[in-house]
C-alpha cells in the first residue's frame, strides 16, 4: 500500500471548517483513500473513503485532487468532540492483504 | 445493533506470563482483525480471522496467536509476555474478509489495555 504524509498536528477553532491534508504521491490506480479518526482512549472510527471523485457524508467531505496525489478531509463545522487523531490511509480493495496500514496521523485540536 | 466488545478492558500481567484477550464482533460480522497500538510503533496489524480461519497475518512473532469460534467471537493469546508487549490491543469486525473485492468498513472495539510489569 502507498505511504501517506500528514502534518503532525493542527488546530481549529470551534465552529470553523477543519481542513486536514494528506499526501499520497505514490498512490496506484486501484488504491482507495480512507480516513479514520481515533478519539482518545477509543478505537478508530471510519469517516469516509473515495477513489477519485469527491465524496460527502454526514460526517465529512473528501476532496481528492485530479492527479490523486493528495486529498483533503473537510469537517465543515468542527466541534470540541472532533478533537482526535485523524488517519489518512490508502488501500487496495480486494488486495492480497487488505488490512489497514495506519501512519502517525494528524492530531487535530479543536479549541473554543 | 451492539458494537464490537472487548474484554477485559484493562489487564496487568508480569513478564513471562501469558494472556488471552476476547473480542465479540458486531452481530452478523464474520471477519475479526486484531491490531496492536503502542506509542512508538502506532497501530499495527496482527492477524485476521474469517469463518474460523486465519486469513492474513502481520509481522509479529509466534508468541502472538489467535482463534475464532463458530459464533465469530475471537480470542487473541500472547505467551511469554515481554515488557514491549504493553499496548492497547484493538479488534475490528467487518462483514466480509479484508481481501474481498468489495469495500468493507471495519468497526473497531474500545480495546484492551495490557500492561506488562
Amino acid at each position: 500500500d502507498a505511504k501517506t504524509t500528514q502534518p503532525t498536528s493542527m488546530d481549529c477553532a470551534e465552529g470553523r471548517a477543519a481542513n486536514l491534508p494528506c499526501n499520497h504521491s505514490t498512490i496506484s490506480g486501484n488504491e482507495y483513500v480512507y480516513w479514520y479518526r481515533q478519539i482518545h482512549s477509543q478505537g478508530p472510527q471510519y469517516i469516509i473513503h473515495g477513489l477519485k471523485n469527491n465524496e460527502t457524508n454526514e460526517m465529512a467531505s473528501l476532496i481528492i485532487t485530479e492527479d490523486r496525489k493528495s486529498s483533503t478531509l473537510i469537517l465543515p463545522h468542527a466541534t470540541l468532540r472532533d478533537t482526535a487523531v485523524y488517519y489518512c490511509i490508502v488501500r487496495v480493495v480486494g488486495g492480497s492483504q487488505g488490512n489497514l496500514i495506519f501512519g502517525k496521523g494528524t492530531k487535530l485540536s479543536v479549541k473554543p | 445493533k451492539a458494537g464490537v466488545t472487548q474484554t477485559p478492558r484493562y489487564l496487568i500481567k508480569t513478564r513471562g506470563q501469558q494472556v488471552t484477550l476476547s473480542c465479540s464482533p458486531i452481530s452478523g460480522h464474520r471477519s475479526v482483525s486484531w491490531y496492536q497500538q503502542t506509542p512508538g510503533q502506532g497501530l499495527q496489524f496482527l492477524f485476521e480471522y474469517f469463518s474460523e480461519t486465519q486469513r492474513n497475518k502481520g509481522n509479529f512473532p509466534g508468541r502472538f496467536s489467535g482463534r475464532q469460534f463458530s459464533n465469530s467471537r475471537s480470542e487473541m493469546n500472547v505467551s511469554t509476555l515481554e515488557l514491549g508487549d504493553s499496548a492497547l490491543y484493538l479488534c475490528a469486525s467487518s462483514s466480509t474478509p479484508l481481501t474481498s473485492g468489495s469495500y468493507n468498513e471495519q468497526f473497531f472495539g474500545p480495546g484492551t489495555r495490557l500492561t506488562v510489569l
